[in-house]
């Protein structure tokens, strides 16, 4: 699997848009790209994906650069809710089940008032 | 919310002692998997399940071991407690190729 690499933590005002970047520069062209956050003391959960086109769901934006070296996870009106860790991951998508999910340190963002 | 359900949520028990841990979904995904979280290691694939009576090993699986007699149902046994497996376990499950669903968690004190 590709090895990404977070900032360890980031603060964002209540409000405003919040930017967390990963860098995956050896992903393979047949990976993707993961985002999960944990808030504290709860079980992962699932954000959002892409291969290589921009994404957007009713939680947030993906933008993958054109090499797909990096990436962008972008919460666009940040509430305190969203204080958690946010994990990128890079991975095969695979309907055989074996894969595991390698969660690395994320990053902890911190939603101030 | 793939309706996972994990009990007991908080376990004390003494070294030596068999413990196990259940998850149980509502949404009948095939793929089924166990992890547990330390500081320090992020999450650790323990076993996973692809259908009924389907298991396979994870990255950590010594000391465990699981079992899956019904869809619903994935169970993660420890057969002798030890301290080096306290830590907070997650099942999580999965339908198609892409995400995965995570439950609660289960805190597990050994002693």
């Amino acid at each position: 699997d590709a090895k990404t690499t977070q900032p360890t933590s980031m603060d964002c005002a209540e409000g405003r848009a919040a930017n967390l970047p990963c860098n995956h520069s050896t992903i393979s062209g047949n990976e993707y790209v993961y985002w999960y956050r944990q808030i504290h003391s709860q079980g992962p959960q699932y954000i959002i994906h892409g291969l290589k086109n921009n994404e957007t769901n009713e939680m947030a934006s993906l933008i993958i650069t054109e090499d797909r070296k990096s990436s962008t996870l972008i919460l666009p009106h940040a509430t305190l809710r969203d204080t958690a860790v946010y994990y990128c991951i890079v991975r095969f998508a695979s309907n055989f089940g074996n894969e595991k999910l390698t969660f690395g340190t994320g990053t902890r963002l911190t939603i101030i008032p | 919310d793939a309706g996972i359900t994990q009990s007991p949520r908080h376990k004390v028990t003494e070294t030596g002692t068999p413990v196990t841990l259940r998850c149980h979904q509502t949404e009948n995904h095939r793929y089924m998997y166990w992890y547990r979280q330390d500081p320090g290691h992020g999450l650790r694939l323990i076993h996973y399940s692809y259908g009924v009576k389907d298991t396979d090993k994870g990255e950590v699986s010594d000391g465990y071991s699981v079992s899956r007699s019904k869809t619903e149902d994935f169970l993660l046994t420890l057969e002798s407690a030890t301290s080096s497996q306290t830590s907070v376990y997650f099942c999580a499950t999965k339908d198609g190729a892409y995400e995965q669903y995570f439950g609660p968690g289960t805190r597990l004190t050994v002693t």
